[in-house]
């Protein structure tokens, strides 16, 4: 596609629900991000996807938390058991190769747990 | 932990006044950019400086580099209604983007 999507674009969901984010990146991007975003926060480091390589985790906040990448393309971010604290933004975005350049965001994911 | 912090938290100028604000950032870097975020969109990429470069100009943009002080400035010159966003900036280490918490800029008519 033209540019990185997610879906949905918004998902309230109760406490201990599990939900699933999607990110469809740009096609040809051979590196994917996850970035979480609290209210008027800055975006913190979830995990990153790079080719065939094993994927950072590193900034995965506990193990409720996972993500995959199927074909080197579509993402999924799993959370499961859904807390209140995981209520944010959580932003996808692609980039063309290993060394970092330009990341193309999309327009993000609003997940509200109640 | 965020690499980068940005200064000040929250700019309003006046349209055609220009606005500036600073990143500082803890360890060595690849490069630095910069995003601008409107409310509830996605961010979107301004300009790359790498890390052997002083100075880069984009249009109405301009940033600069201080590695040895290891802060980076970006100036926006005669500022418009729509340049109303938040700006971050980013460092690149190895090979992850960190972002500080961001200026929120607001250009008043």
């Amino acid at each position: 596609g033209a540019g990185v999507s997610q879906s949905p674009s918004n998902k309230v969901t109760e406490k201990g629900k599990d939900v699933e984010l999607r990110c469809d990146p740009i096609s040809g991007h051979t590196a994917l991000y996850w970035y979480r975003q609290s209210l008027g926060q800055g975006l913190e480091f979830l995990i990153y996807f790079q080719g065939n390589s094993a994927p950072d985790k590193s900034g995965l906040p506990s193990d409720r938390f996972s993500a995959e990448r199927t074909g080197g393309s579509v993402s999924t971010l799993t959370i499961q058991r859904t807390q209140q604290e995981d209520s944010a933004v959580y932003l996808c975005a692609s980039s063309l190769g290993v060394r970092t350049g330009e990341l193309f965001f999309g327009e993000g994911s609003r997940l509200t747990v109640l | 932990s965020q690499q980068g912090e940005e200064d000040p938290q929250a700019l309003s100028i006046q349209e055609g006044e220009n606005a500036t604000m600073n990143c500082s950032y803890k360890t060595s870097i690849n490069n630095l950019q910069w995003y601008r975020q409107n409310s509830g969109r996605g961010l979107v990429h301004l300009i790359l400086i790498r890390s052997n470069e002083r100075e880069k100009h984009s249009g109405r943009l301009r940033v600069t580099l201080d590695t040895s002080k290891k802060s980076s400035s970006l100036l926006i010159t005669a500022s418009r209604a729509a340049d109303t966003a938040s700006y971050f900036c980013a460092t690149d280490t190895d090979y992850k983007l960190s972002f500080g918490a961001g200026t929120t800029v607001t250009v008043r008519a």
